[in-house]
């Protein structure tokens, strides 16, 4: 079956530091992958995607390359943020409607 | 637009009672999404319906969940008798196309806690 793994948080970062959060995935077709954002007492909104291999989704200064050969999206930031502290989910979907989400990891930044 | 509509925010329950969560979907959209969020098992699908139509509920972890979708503008999710380990995050969403994935809209969720 389909399955996401994110690297386990919490991150603490300070201000404009370089943000990384690692994400693998096994799926037995060809998904699309995305990355999904939490803030704080708000629901889940979608914050890049990528639906083939060496696509790069980008967004708000954050990116994320589908890597196939590596089953790999990891999502970057160059320099983060206060208000980019929040839950991010990495995910998959090989269908019209079924994501499979990953654990989820908690970043804060501080000022 | 408003966006996906939950309610209730917070929902505290005793152990036996009946619970029932709402949501509005974004107006023109055909399908709507139930996830519950937990710690230990992070985010899972419980149904999805599309047109009004339930298409998957594999997700519904046993017989005192359910779910309706009247008309394309209102839901429910009912749990009866709701039990301690129901305490979780319920998120609806909605959605444009038939599928999902990029054009997921979440509501903000209902926190329920069952004691």
């Amino acid at each position: 079956g389909n399955s996401v793994t994110q690297m386990e948080g919490p991150v603490t970062l300070s201000e404009e530091a370089f943000l990384t959060i690692n994400c693998t995935y096994t799926a037995t077709g060809y998904p699309s992958l995305f990355w999904y954002v939490q803030y704080p007492g708000e629901g889940l909104q979608l914050l890049l995607k990528a639906t083939k291999a060496d696509d790069k989704g980008s967004n708000k200064g954050f990116e994320a390359t589908y890597r196939k050969e590596t089953t790999s999206f990891h999502l970057e930031k160059g320099s983060v943020q206060v208000s980019d502290s929040a839950v991010y989910f990495c995910a998959l979907s090989d269908n019209d409607y079924k994501l499979s989400f990953g654990a989820g990891t908690t970043v804060t930044v501080r000022a | 637009d408003a966006g996906v509509i939950q309610s209730p925010r917070h929902e505290v329950t005793e152990m036996g009672q009946e619970v029932t969560l709402r949501c509005k979907p974004i107006s023109g959209h055909n399908s709507l999404f139930w996830y519950r969020q937990t710690m230990m098992r992070g985010l899972e699908l419980l149904i999805y319906f599309n047109n009004n139509v339930p298409i998957d509920d594999s997700g519904m972890p046993e017989d005192r969940f359910s779910a309706k979708m009247p008309n394309a503008s209102f839901s429910t999710l009912k749990i009866q008798p709701s039990e301690p380990r129901d305490s979780a995050v319920y998120f609806c969403a909605s959605s444009l196309t038939r599928g999902g994935g990029e054009k997921l809209f979440f509501g903000s969720g209902t926190q329920l806690s069952v004691l």
